[in-house]
């Protein structure tokens, strides 16, 4: 049971333009969500998070939009660079008191091109 | 700044032996987490520790038992090797002792190939 989704495995967009990354959960208990970078043979690389409780966070370049309602998340990027392309995992947190586990989807592979 | 440090990075295992994974988490981080990356899947969670004691456990195998010292390094021990079991092993680690800021830093992970 994918309780995390990510139905783009592969996304390509030029050099300049916008990114949107989609991710889609079933778990209303999720708490916090979060989108990770990752590079072959490296882990997962922290990108920006956001709280159930907002609809927005900007981070330069990153701005991740959760609508809480739709259980829909989304990861924008503008403007994309060609250092963006890599796989990017959406990523839910169940609070457990002590330690919160981690989600994850499936992952996309962005591909920003010249 | 210091990152989440794993070791080996790389471990090739015969079915039916053991194998230790170790994971220095990011100073002052008192909270580690244990993730297994099968070939084309997302990272799914093992256990946690929060101040050296257990604090959540997932889909880990019952030949796997892992724990947390007093220097806030964990180590995962994997017995009875299974072909199965050759995936990528992440470590994070976090301070927030699951507070609402509680992000997760992520090691480099080791590769484990079990022949």
């Amino acid at each position: 049971d994918q309780q995390v989704k990510q139905n783009s495995p592969s996304l390509s967009v030029q050099e300049g333009r916008i990114s949107i990354l989609n991710c889609d959960y079933t778990n209303s208990m999720f708490d916090y969500f979060l989108w990770y970078k990752k590079y072959p043979a490296e882990g997962p690389t922290f990108l920006i998070s956001i709280s159930s409780i907002k609809d927005k966070n900007e981070d330069g370049r990153f701005t991740v939009f959760l609508n809480k309602s739709a259980k829909h998340l989304s990861l924008h990027i503008v403007p994309s660079q060609p250092g963006d392309s890599a796989v990017y995992f959406c990523a839910a947190r169940t609070p457990t008191g002590g330690g919160n586990k981690l989600t994850f989807g499936t992952g996309t592979q962005l591909k920003v091109e010249l | 700044a210091a990152g989440v440090i794993q070791s080996p990075r790389h471990l090739i295992k015969e079915k039916r032996e053991t194998a230790t994974l170790k994971c220095y988490p990011i100073p002052r981080h008192d909270t580690v987490y244990w993730y297994q990356q099968g070939p084309g899947q997302d990272p799914q969670f093992l256990i946690s520790f929060y101040e050296k004691m257990q604090s959540d456990k997932g889909s880990i195998p019952d030949r796997f038992s892992a724990q947390q010292f007093s220097d806030y390094h964990s180590e995962l021990n994997m017995s009875s090797l299974e072909l199965g079991d050759s995936a990528l092993y992440f470590c994070a680690s976090s301070s927030g002792g699951g507070g609402v800021s509680d992000t997760q830093y992520f090691g480099p992970g080791t590769r484990l190939t079990v022949l």
